[in-house]
């Protein structure tokens, strides 16, 4: 199976700053990677697809990049809405879709 | 509007048995795969299985093959997974979500519902 490992696993940012969090792949995976916001208590909300495209409705701050085995999920200016944790995944053609293990982002 | 909204959770003793429901609403349910995801508590996520819209192909994470089955019922707009020889370890959130994007399943997940917990112990 493919590994995803994100870092870091937590991180603690203000309103305002800019944002990266890595995922690596253990294997290239194309562009066949999504990112996902999750709040305490609630389900996982898709922010990105195919490593650079925004899901409808998802505020342009969030951005992806990235292709092969390491790809960034960058978020702009950091709001109070975003403090929460972030999974990257992928779904490679034919490989078991597995998630990274998350990165917290913390109010600092 | 989409909405997902999972039941059949509960608590369970280690060896049972336990079928999740996922009745699905705001979208053409027979088009497109979906999917199982749990997630341990205070742990990350971990996909479970998938199928496709006719339910013609379905996959499985190796942690529960052979002691789950996905299936669903599209003239219900209803996805299952019938859980047996629970253990522990399966002990999670579980939610159904919906395919944006799928190929040989493997998927991505544009919709998710609140999820339904699922707590094996003796």
């Amino acid at each position: 199976d493919i590994q995803m490992t994100q870092s870091p696993s937590t991180l603690s940012a203000s309103v305002g700053d800019r944002v990266t969090i890595t995922c690596r792949a253990s294997q290239s995976i194309s562009s066949w990677l999504a990112w996902y916001q999750q709040k305490p208590g609630k389900a996982p909300n898709l922010l990105i697809y195919k490593a650079s495209s925004l899901q409808s409705g998802v505020p342009s701050r969030f951005s992806g990049s990235g292709s092969g085995t390491e790809f960034t999920l960058t978020i702009s200016s950091l709001q109070p809405d975003d403090f929460a944790t972030y999974y990257c995944q992928q779904y490679n053609s034919y490989s078991p879709l597995t998630f990274g293990g998350g990165t917290k982002v913390e109010i600092k | 509007e989409v909405q997902l909204l999972e039941s059949g959770g509960g608590l369970v003793q280690p060896g049972g048995s336990l079928r999740l429901s996922c009745a699905a609403s705001g979208f053409t349910f027979s088009t497109y795969g979906m999917s199982w995801v749990r997630q341990a508590p205070g742990k990350g996520l971990e996909w479970v299985s998938v199928i496709s819209g006719s339910g013609a192909g379905t996959y499985y994470a190796d942690s529960v093959k052979g002691r789950f089955t996905i299936s669903r019922d599209n003239s219900q707009n209803t996805l299952y997974l019938q859980m047996t020889s629970l253990r522990v370890e399966d002990t999670a959130i579980y939610y159904c979500a919906k395919a944006k994007y799928c190929s040989g399943g493997s998927c991505n997940f544009d919709y998710w519902g609140q999820g339904t917990l699922v707590t094996v112990s003796s």
